[in-house]
This record gives C-alpha cells, structure tokens and sequence, in this order.
C-alpha cells in the first residue's frame, strides 16, 4: 500500500486480556517504529526495528510489552496481561532508513485501544 | 521531565492572517526537529524539518525557524487557511541516540476561522 497500515483501527478489550496490534510500513522502509499517545499527551517513543531488529527497546514501558517484526516487514506489538493505563492510540510509523536523521517518519493512523 | 515543550495547547486565527506556532526545548543535543500536523482519527502527517545547522526552512506557505542559542523554534503559516485547522506537534531528533527516535511535544491546536 502507499501508507502504513495499521489494523485494527479500533480496539476494545477487558482487563486481564492480552492484545495484538499489528502494522504494515511503507514497502522498502526499513526502519520502523511503534509510539503511543495517551489522552492529552504527546507521543511517546516504545521501540525502534532496523530491519527484524530491535536495537532500541527503551520506551516499552513494562514487561507486558513486546513487539516483533517479521521479513523486515510487517510488525506486531503484544500487550499482555492489559492494565487500563494501557489505554491509548498506539502509532506506527516507518522512515526510508533509520541511519539518517532527514528521513521524516510516516505515520499509520493507529489502533485506540479501550481496556474497560 | 519534557524535553520538548508546546506551551500554547491551543490558538485560534483569522483566515489569511499569520499563524506561528512555538516550541521549546532542553537537549542541546538535539540535532534535527519536525513539525507534524494531525487531523482527528488520523496519524500525523510530516510537515516540515530543519536540521540544527540551520536557521529557517521554507516550503510553499509553511516555515519553520530555530534559534538554537534560545533553544526555540517556531512554524509560521501564512496565509492560515481553513483547513489548516488541526493539532500540531513539535519533534526533536537526537541522531547520536542511534534509533532517531523522535521526541514530542503535547501538541498545539490551530483553528482557522473562516
């Protein structure tokens, strides 16, 4: 596709249970990165994947947090256990290479997710 | 602790006139910032950026300049239109971090009155 693609766009969950929120980057990026925005707030960085790699995992911000990314393309990000702070847009965004800093971020239009 | 600051949560401008929106940060170490707008239900659209070499970047009707010494910068519209009219958010860019993560601010939000 021509964008990021995000799915689903919408999410609603109990307490407890366990989500997957998936993405699909602009095809030759090979950077991409997974962020979140909570009511109110800025977005805020969870993980960063240079091709199936993760060298930067510094924002997830607990445990119950983890994300995969599969043939350099389509990426997965696993809550477990959801608490209902949890509860926020969760944004994708892939760039032509993460090696350079002019390479804007695209941005999927993300999944909300509701733990009731 | 925000690195990355918007302290008007929003501003409201006639149509034609000028919009600027400003943004401050902590990080000397930034080296790299982006102005996003965002529509609701929709993921931010890249904008405009300027490298800290730099003090201004123009593109069509939107610039964006950096006073580095004063840790600022600012997006100017001009002329605001109508469907200018959405949040818009300040990004920062530190590339010795090795993720060029990006770091945001909370967002300004502009409504253009007809």
């Amino acid at each position: 596709g021509a964008g990021v693609s995000q799915s689903p766009s919408n999410k609603v969950t109990e307490k407890g249970k366990d989500v997957e929120l998936r993405c699909d980057p602009i095809s030759g990026h090979t950077a991409l990165y997974w962020y979140r925005q909570s009511l109110g707030q800025g977005l805020e960085f969870l993980i960063y994947f240079q091709g199936n790699s993760a060298p930067d995992k510094s924002g997830l911000p607990s445990d119950r947090f983890s994300a995969e990314r599969t043939g350099g393309s389509v990426s997965t990000l696993t809550i477990q256990r959801t608490q209902q702070e949890d509860s926020a847009v969760y944004l994708c965004a892939s760039s032509l290479s993460g090696q350079y800093s002019n390479q804007p971020q695209h941005f999927g239009d993300g999944t909300r997710l509701s733990i009731l | 602790d925000q690195q990355v600051k918007q302290n008007s949560p929003s501003l409201s401008v006639q149509e034609g006139r000028i919009s600027i929106l400003n943004c401050d940060y902590t990080n000397s170490m930034f080296d790299y910032f982006l102005w996003y707008k965002k529509y609701p239900a929709e993921g931010p659209t890249f904008l405009i950026s300027i490298s800290s070499i730099k003090d201004k970047n123009e593109d069509g009707r939107f610039t964006v300049f950096l006073n580095k010494s004063a840790k600022h910068l600012s997006l100017h519209i001009v002329p605001s239109q109508p469907g200018d009219s959405a949040v818009y958010f300040c990004a920062a860019c530190l590339s010795g971090a090795g993720s060029y993560q990006l770091t945001f601010g909370k967002g300004t939000k502009l409504s253009v009155i007809p």
